[in-house]
């Protein structure tokens, strides 16, 4: 099994711009998590899905940040237009059901400047 | 608001010697689990005690879970160099996980 999948691992972007995160699940599992990771505000749920439906996006910055689970296979995130504040690790996660254990991906790096 | 919250921030100890983390949380749970991440790399599920079990070991791992106070352990016995990480604890509650801010582990060779 190839875990969890993101792409890009890094990306570095200028205000303004819009960035898309993209994300594979591992096949068979129906949870889907989006996080945030800063050294200031530690790891944070923005929005998961079950199903491949949004569940809870309460976490959510603001409109700026939408996702999407077109299939089971398949996510994104995306940010428009990107701020500096929104650098950070952003990593996606799933697993059999949203209670239990997490399987992440390695996480995409963005910087914006 | 934060859920879990461990304690110490930081711990640095010598390779061999036992690790010990605490994790206090605030509501109710379904279960506590317990995730490692090395520098620049995702987190990696250890080990989940529900709320219905005491304690939980997994090879050098060790978890306590004390719902009347609310609080967790995990304990790593003869800890490695290869164990220098973060550790978290994440609460589950409302059908997602919150996780706490971690323990920054080192562990000298």
């Amino acid at each position: 099994d190839a875990g969890v999948i993101q792409s890009p691992r890094h990306e570095v972007t200028e205000m303004g711009q819009e960035v898309t995160l993209r994300c594979k699940p591992i096949s068979g599992h129906n949870s889907l998590f989006w996080y945030r990771q800063t050294m200031m505000r530690g790891l944070e749920l923005l929005i998961y899905f079950n199903n491949n439906v949004p569940i809870d996006d309460s976490g959510m910055p603001e409109d700026r940040f939408s996702a999407k689970m077109p299939n089971a296979s398949f996510s994104t995130l995306k940010i428009q237009p990107s701020e500096p504040r929104d650098s950070a690790v952003y990593f996606c996660a799933s697993g059999d059901r949203a209670q239990e254990t997490q399987y992440f991906g390695p996480g995409t790096r963005l910087l914006v400047l | 608001s934060q859920q879990g919250e461990e304690d110490p921030q930081a711990l640095s100890i010598q390779e061999g010697e036992n690790a010990t983390m605490n994790c206090s949380y605030k509501t109710s749970i379904n279960n506590l689990q317990w995730y490692r991440q090395n520098s620049g790399r995702g987190l990696v599920h250890l080990i989940l005690i529900r709320s219905n079990e005491r304690e939980k070991h997994s090879g050098r791992l060790r978890v306590t879970l004390d719902t009347s106070k609310k609080s967790s352990s995990l304990l790593i016995t003869a800890s490695r160099a290869a164990d220098t990480a973060s550790y978290f604890c994440a609460t589950s509650n409302t059908g997602k996980l919150i996780f706490g801010q971690g323990t920054t582990l080192q562990v000298k060779p």
